[in-house]
């Protein structure tokens, strides 16, 4: 059974850092992309970042270019995200998915519970 | 970056009734779109893949057609489980974007 499990979520003040991290299971991690999706209260779903298998290739949107840091590690089934600069637009829920196969052209086919980042202060 | 407009944003039905939601790319995006269910409080879950292709497990009352610009996914019969917010996805090129959402709610 896949499981992806998000932590690292909390309160920071604005320009502060935060580190998410998502383990996984169920699944051999190194034969897939991975990406995270965040959710603003009330709001739709945005994608963040991608990455590929090896970890080559990463991607960002436009709204978090030059803060975050999309990284893995396939020794040890983790996907993270190193957030830096945050904004108070960052607040949101932060959604670890996995690709099916590559993110590019494929789909997002499981997703963690979510973990929540509030920026404020 | 490709726009994915959705429509309607909100919709009201009956159990039972055929429902259809449609998603616009601005951009050719071949058939590389999919669409998520998402209920209050939980994660999104994959419906369709490829414009067309059913998730595995997801009910065959869900179904998705069109090859760009417009794509729609219809429920042939609501179900009560059914009531959620959904959100189509373009997965031709980054930035990999999601349509702004229907809601679905009981009549």
């Amino acid at each position: 059974e896949v499981q992806l499990l998000e932590s690292g979520g909390g309160l920071v003040q604005p320009g502060g850092s935060l580190r998410l991290s998502c383990a996984a299971s169920g699944f051999t991690f190194s034969d897939f992309s991975l990406a995270w999706v965040r959710q603003a209260p009330g709001k739709g779903l945005e994608w963040v970042s991608a990455i590929g298998g090896s970890g080559g290739g990463p991607q960002y949107a436009d709204s978090v270019k030059g803060r975050f840091t999309i990284s893995r590690d396939n020794s040890k089934n983790t996907l993270s995200l190193q957030m830096n600069s945050l904004r108070a637009e960052d607040t949101a829920v932060y959604y670890c998915a996995k690709c099916s196969g590559s993110c590019y052209s494929g789909a997002f086919d499981f997703w963690g519970q979510g973990t929540l980042v509030t920026v404020s202060s | 970056d490709i726009q994915l407009t959705q429509s309607p944003s909100f919709l009201s039905a009956s159990v039972g009734d055929r429902v259809t939601i449609t998603c616009r790319a601005s951009q050719g995006i071949s058939s590389y779109l999919a669409w998520y269910q998402q209920k209050p409080e939980k994660a999104p879950k994959l419906l369709i893949y490829a414009a067309s292709t059913l998730q595995s497990g997801v009910p065959s009352r869900f179904s998705g057609s069109g090859s760009g610009p417009e794509f729609t996914l219809t429920i042939s019969s609501l179900q009560p489980e059914d009531f959620a917010t959904y959100y189509c996805q373009q997965l031709n090129s980054y930035p990999l974007t999601f349509g702004g959402g229907t809601k679905v709610e009981i009549k």
